[in-house]
């Protein structure tokens, strides 16, 4: 059971929009910034999202971040295939004094 | 070019220990928070510690803490972590990684701890 709960599945068309929840506490979310993540089966995870909204120099547009008290999400507009993959949220808690992942999102693009 | 290379993985019987290394470059690795991060086979990240720059604050998850240590020796641009008293559940892909919570995290390519009889 993570911390951080995400739904286990997502799915969309090429083209649509979709949006990953991250819904965590006042302790870890709610007074920490939000990293996203994703993962192509057998590769390492790559930075995708940090500081809740932030996007690293080679990620597209498409991607975006938001915070909203204890939650958080990540939207993909402009659906591609390329974009299937794992994505997981990650913060601080500040009363266990550990890192705290989602327990992942499984993008499909039908 | 940021690289994290993990060697010291392997198969270890239960109750026996294993010691990971991290080899850093391609940036100042003095400056950085380093983290250890798992994955069990099929299931989601797991965070298992973290080291401040000079090594001065670490932080562990519950499940290893008293049987994991994490160390950085800055002068080797290296990330270790020494892992005793493994169990089955500690069965999975360990990565290195820089600044996991920060704008610029960068994750290595993983290494397989299998802790099987």
């Amino acid at each position: 059971q993570s911390v951080l709960t995400q739904p286990p599945s997502a799915s969309g068309t090429p083209g649509q929009r979709v949006t990953i929840s991250c819904s965590g506490s006042s302790s870890n979310i709610g007074g920490n910034t939000v990293n996203w993540y994703h993962q192509l089966p057998g590769t390492a995870p790559k930075l995708l999202i940090y500081s809740n909204n932030q996007r690293p120099s080679g990620v597209p547009d498409r991607f975006s971040g938001s915070k909203s008290g204890t939650s958080a999400s990540l939207a993909i507009s402009g659906l591609q295939s390329e974009d299937e993959s794992d994505y997981y949220c990650a913060t601080w808690d500040g009363s266990l004094n550990v890192v705290v992942f989602g327990g992942g999102t499984k993008l499909t693009v039908l | 070019e940021v690289q994290l290379v993990e060697s010291g993985g392997g198969l270890v019987q239960p109750g026996g220990s294993l010691r990971l290394s991290c080899a850093a470059s391609g940036f100042t690795f003095s400056t950085y928070w380093m983290d250890w991060v798992r994955q069990a086979p099929g299931k989601g990240l797991e965070w298992v510690a973290n080291i401040k720059q000079d090594g001065s604050e670490k932080y562990y998850v519950d499940s290893v803490k008293g049987r994991f240590t994490i160390s950085r020796d800055n002068a080797k641009n290296s990330l270790y972590l020494q892992m005793n008293s493994l169990r089955a559940e500690d069965t999975a892909v360990y990565y290195c990684a820089r600044g996991l919570l920060g704008a610029a995290s960068h994750w290595g390519q993983g290494i397989l701890v299998t802790v099987s009889s």
